[in-house]
């Protein structure tokens, strides 16, 4: 069954430091977004990305937030200067659909902790 | 903006018995509602898709109604299994997902 990858799968960092996660879509998938996930929280929207630029981005997608696909198979998202609240789990998905209603499909995330 | 619910927070129950788990959301211009399972510490599995425009949806034991209207949706798990152990989350689709705050669910064998 065809399945959304990401890596790592944990990495600690120390707070300033630029983190890089990476996330294979799957194959043929058009819409990519990133989620998270701060501990005991809701899952929360962070950005959507379709024909190679941010479609929306939240609030939470500052300055310090990059998306881009480098190779056309990747997926990242780019923290420049890791804060302690940047601390979470991160979820890639990905929909297939040309449409607003395709399913949404989620990888199985990145634990990010900011030391 | 959109404001979801799940109600309860956690369940806990006999193995056998039917379960029930409730999302209400405030905005039903909604596209469709996705109901996902998420275990300890991992991804999300999703569960079932229900377009905005149907009134139920159908997996083997798993049942998701939805009421567009009255901004509710509810996911029925029949004949509830210790496998079936885990955090139950409701999204609802505006061009991205808003998220509940899941149920735990909680099966006793």
């Amino acid at each position: 069954e065809p399945e959304v990858t990401q890596t790592p799968s944990h990495q600690v960092t120390q707070m300033g430091q630029e983190v890089i996660l990476r996330c294979v879509p799957i194959s043929n998938h058009l819409y990519f977004y990133w989620y998270r996930q701060i501990l005991g929280q809701k899952v929360e929207f962070l950005v959507s990305f379709y024909n190679n630029e941010i479609s929306e981005k939240s609030e939470i997608f500052d300055d310090q937030f990059s998306v881009e696909r480098p190779d056309g198979s990747n997926f990242t998202l780019k923290i420049r200067s890791t804060k302690l609240e940047d601390s979470a789990m991160y979820f890639c998905a990905t929909k297939g659909q040309g449409t607003n209603t395709g399913e949404l499909f989620f990888g199985e995330g990145s634990r990010l902790t900011v030391l | 903006k959109q404001e979801v619910t799940q109600i309860p927070a956690a369940l806990s129950v006999p193995e056998g018995e039917n379960l029930v788990l409730n999302c209400s959301f405030t905005d039903s211009a909604i596209y469709n509602l996705q109901w996902f399972r998420q275990d300890p510490g991992k991804g999300l599995t999703s569960l079932l898709l229900i377009q905005s425009s149907q009134r139920e949806q159908t997996s083997g034991r798993l049942n998701a109604s939805l009421d567009k209207s009255s901004g509710r949706s509810t996911l029925y798990i029949a004949a509830s299994q210790p496998g079936d152990s885990a955090t139950y989350l409701c999204a609802v689709n505006q061009y991205k997902l808003s998220f509940g705050a899941g149920t735990t669910v909680t099966v006793r064998a």
